[in-house]
């Protein structure tokens, strides 16, 4: 099975402001795909963003976007003007067309906003 | 997107007893299900990977013979914890998608089922 790291199992920010959550993975391969999911306290999943490794560019959702730097095997997610209901669980996932089609999914981060 | 049906939402069951859960695509035809495992405060752990009329793909460490995967028609799959204990005590989530769904890597999610052994 693939790797996915999240290193911060909890974050804050501010109402407005601007928060980072991170996400590296391990992966010997060279065509993937990247993906950030949000678990509200309701249990359902939602998809935020995803990311082809085959492209440059970083994806970009409304108030979400990506950094991928894919020779470092990182994959961040910035949330701008963070909102309060952007409180939630986030997951970092991977997922390669070789390996069965499963999804790996990072250990999470709790990310908080504060009023 | 399409909605993934997850039923029951919340069981409780006696050590052991068999208990089924069910997870239905209403407006799209599933060819391929996922069923995690997530513990409380942690990370979604995929346990078996099901292809409608094929048996499922368990991953490494998952007991097939514990956990029935059933994924007999497009519309439905189902994942049986026989003879839970309350180890087995967990939220249990499946998500579902179509071959060109798939391709797009997009999987659509249940709202998962919390089972607690007693």
């Amino acid at each position: 099975a693939q790797t996915v790291t999240q290193s911060q199992p909890e974050m804050s920010v501010q109402e407005a402001e601007t928060v980072t959550l991170s996400c590296t993975y391990d992966t010997s391969e060279s065509d993937y795909y990247l993906f950030w999911y949000k678990q509200p306290p309701s249990r359902q999943m939602i998809l935020v963003i995803r990311q082809e490794a085959y492209k440059q560019q970083n994806a970009t959702e409304n108030r979400f976007s990506v950094n991928f730097q894919k020779a470092a095997k990182s994959f961040s997610l910035k949330i701008s003007d963070s909102q309060l209901g952007d409180a939630a669980m986030y997951f970092c996932a991977y997922r390669s067309p070789n390996t069965g089609n499963q999804f790996y999914f990072g250990t999470g981060t709790s990310l908080t906003v504060i009023p | 997107g399409a909605v993934v049906s997850q039923h029951p939402s919340w069981v409780i069951c006696k050590s052991g007893t068999s208990v089924k859960i069910e997870c239905r695509s209403l407006d799209f035809q599933a060819t391929t299900m996922f069923w995690y495992r997530q513990f409380p405060k942690q990370s979604l752990m995929l346990m078996a990977t099901s292809n409608e009329g094929s048996k499922a793909t368990y991953e490494q460490g998952v007991e097939k013979d514990k956990f029935l995967i059933n994924h007999a028609s497009l519309t439905l799959s189902t994942l049986t914890v026989t003879s839970a204990h309350p180890e087995d005590s967990s939220f249990y989530i499946c998500s579902a998608s179509s071959w060109d769904v798939l391709a797009k890597n997009i999987q659509y999610f249940g709202a998962g089922t919390r089972l607690s052994v007693l």
